[in-house]
């Protein structure tokens, strides 16, 4: 059973870091694309970043790129994002996500994890 | 980026109704198109994807058209717990791009 569980959310400063986490299972985080999306409160989904197969290339979007870093640990089946020089408008849910078949539409989703920026 | 435009923002409709929301992209997106339904405090849930394919699960009353910058999401039955939020997403070219969303109420 394919599962995606997201840790490492809180409250942080402005200016802050964090590191997000997800954990998987069901399948080998290696043998797919993996991405974090994110929901503002109240808000619509933005796509943030991916990690590809077999290379490991990385794409992000503009309104993080220079900030976040997205890795993976294959040997864990873990994928993280590194958060860095957060800022208020970075408050939102952040969900892990894993493409159906590295096209760039998502199976399958975490519960999410709540990130809030403010002092 | 593509642009995604989504309309209407919200519907309101009856059980038995048939609803369409419509998603527009800025460029063509050559098929690369999902839906998702997202209920609150929920991950969203893939309906389509391709324009046209349904999910694992989903149900048949759902379906989807569409092609270069105009597509479509048909819901051909309301059933109660089609009340959600739907998301139109490209994923033709990074940065993917979702839809503002659309807020189906059920009357």
């Amino acid at each position: 059973q394919v599962q995606l569980v997201e840790s490492g959310g809180g409250l942080v400063k402005p200016g802050g870091s964090l590191r997000l986490s997800c954990a998987v299972s069901g399948f080998s985080i290696s043998d797919y694309r993996m991405s974090w999306i994110r929901q503002a409160p109240g808000k619509g989904l933005e796509w943030l970043s991916d990690i590809r197969i077999p290379d490991t290339y990385t794409n992000y979007a503009d309104s993080v790129k220079g900030r976040f870093t997205i890795s993976r640990d294959n040997a864990k089946n873990l994928l993280y994002l590194q958060m860095d020089s957060l800022r208020a408008e970075d408050t939102a849910v952040y969900y892990c996500a894993r493409d159906r078949q590295n096209f760039g539409d998502y199976e399958y989703w975490g519960q999410g994890t709540l990130v809030t920026v403010s002092s | 980026d593509i642009q995604m435009t989504q309309f209407p923002v919200s519907l309101s409709a009856s059980v038995g109704a048939r609803v369409t929301i419509t998603c527009r992209a800025s460029r063509d997106v050559r098929n690369s198109l999902a839906w998702y339904q997202q209920t609150p405090g929920k991950a969203p849930k893939l309906l389509l994807f391709a324009t046209s394919t349904l999910g694992s699960g989903v149900p048949s009353r759902f379906s989807g058209s569409g092609s270069g910058t105009d597509y479509s999401l048909t819901v051909s039955s309301l059933q109660p717990e089609d009340s959600a939020t739907y998301y139109c997403q490209q994923y033709y070219i990074t940065p993917y791009t979702f839809g503002q969303g659309t807020k189906l109420e059920i009357k």
